[in-house]
């Protein structure tokens, strides 16, 4: 059974860093991507950036170039969200899923249970 | 980058009724067009890929299609198990992807 597991709530103060995981299981990890995807409180979705297990290539939204950090370690099947300085507009849940490539699109099929940040002075 | 715009941003309707959700999109995408569905509190759920290919699991009342930069989604018949957020999502200009806004159908 496919599934993506990730990390649990992080209670942060601003200013301070913080990675959260996404733990892939049930399929070959390195073989599809993993993306990104932000909600703030009452908000919809919102894409950040995805990463190619594989070989670690990356790429971002321009909305969050140079705010978060996405990485991945395929011997332990886990790929990573990390900010080295959080602010309170960070506060949010964060999924990771993971894509597949069809014969006609690319769809994104499993997803995480989210990860609930939330930054408070 | 591409937009990708919903409406009605939010519906009402009852048990048994038949609905229509609308994609536009700002530029021609093909069928990358995946449509899930988000309850309070769950992660999104993939209900249709390819604009029109249900995904396993999903009852038969959901069905999708369009292509080019139009798309619905339809609910033949409402459960009540089906009032839930509902957002669309481009996958055509990779590895950007765009999410519409989301339309919350309410009874």
């Amino acid at each position: 059974e496919v599934q993506l597991v990730q990390s649990g709530a992080e209670g942060k103060k601003p200013g301070e860093s913080l990675r959260i995981s996404c733990k892939g299981s049930g399929y070959t990890f390195a073989g599809y991507w993993i993306i990104w995807v932000r909600q703030m409180p009452g908000k919809g979705l919102e894409w950040m950036g995805r990463i190619d297990p594989s070989d670690s290539y990356t790429n971002y939204s321009p909305s969050f170039q140079g705010h978060v950090t996405i990485s991945a370690d395929k011997s332990i099947n886990t790929a990573y969200l990390q900010w080295s300085s959080l602010k309170a507009s960070d506060t949010a849940m964060y999924y990771c899923a993971r894509r597949v490539p069809g014969p006609r699109d690319y769809y994104l099929d499993y997803w995480g249970q989210g990860s609930l940040v939330t930054v408070s002075s | 980058d591409i937009q990708m715009t919903q409406s009605p941003s939010s519906l009402s309707a009852s048990v048994g009724d038949r609905v229509t959700i609308t994609c536009r999109a700002s530029q021609t995408i093909d069928s990358y067009l995946n449509w899930l569905q988000q309850k309070p509190g769950q992660a999104p759920k993939l209900l249709i890929h390819a604009a029109s290919t249900v995904q396993s699991g999903v009852p038969s009342r959901f069905s999708g299609s369009g292509s080019g930069t139009e798309f619905t989604l339809t609910i033949s018949s409402l459960q009540l198990e089906d009032f839930a957020t509902y957002y669309c999502l481009q996958t055509y200009s990779t590895p950007e992807y765009t999410f519409g806004q989301g339309t919350k159908l309410e009874i």
